[in-house]
């Protein structure tokens, strides 16, 4: 199975600031996903991120609010950019095992915004 | 419309009882259903499968009606440690996993 960390773990940001999570992955993966979990919800997908080429991002949301780098295959970013206290939530790195068919989730960045 | 609608719950249970969820889906190219668990705080984790023909791993019974888009999860003899939220996801092979918003259940001494 996949081992997958995310820094950081938390952080309380300003409104209109911005802060990048890292995701790092102990094998290499060719797909790797970034889902948000606001409170008492269920996960959404926010995008695909893409090693060598931009980002897929689901409806609802754009590059310029996440800007997600995917330099190699085991390592992305995802950067909330100018945030709102409606930012709030859990952002959460996610991986496909090709092998195993499953889907692996890191522990998750908890994000709040005053 | 959701795309995977799950009665949110709580299920408070007591310890032994038998408890089942429900969940329906939205997408009929969806190929693949899962179970996950996501205890509180914590990331969602893998629980099972879910296979056409039904499926059994312990005291825990997966079933999947595809006429129907309907799954369902079985969970026999309930232990304390079982009170967690159950997520159903459905998978339809193109892109990533899709979430329902979980069902919470609670198991009482």
């Amino acid at each position: 199975s996949a081992v997958i960390s995310q820094k950081p773990s938390r952080d309380i940001c300003q409104r209109g600031t911005s802060l990048t999570i890292q995701c790092q992955v102990d094998s290499q993966v060719t797909m790797m996903f970034w889902y948000r979990q606001q409170p008492g919800q269920s996960l959404t997908l926010i995008a695909t991120a893409n090693q060598g080429s931009e980002a897929t991002y689901e409806s609802g949301f754009v590059i310029d609010k996440f800007p997600i780098s995917r330099p190699n295959l085991t390592f992305s970013t995802l950067t909330v950019s100018n945030m709102s206290p409606e930012d709030s939530s859990i952002y959460l790195c996610s991986v496909h095992d090709k092998e195993s068919r499953e889907q692996y989730f890191g522990p998750g960045t908890r994000l709040t915004v005053t | 419309r959701k795309e995977v609608e799950q009665d949110p719950g709580p299920f408070n249970v007591p310890e032994g009882a038998t408890v089942a969820f429900n969940c329906t889906y939205s997408n009929s190219a969806s190929q693949s259903f899962f179970w996950y668990r996501q205890d509180c705080r914590k990331e969602p984790k893998l629980l099972m499968s879910v296979y056409s023909s039904g499926n059994e791993d312990g005291r825990f019974t997966a079933q999947l009606n595809r006429a129907s888009q309907y799954i369902s999860l079985l969970i026999r003899d309930s232990k304390l440690s079982d009170s967690a939220t159950y997520l159903c996801v459905c998978h339809t092979g193109r892109r990533a996993l899709t979430f329902g918003s979980g069902t919470r259940l609670q198991v009482q001494p």
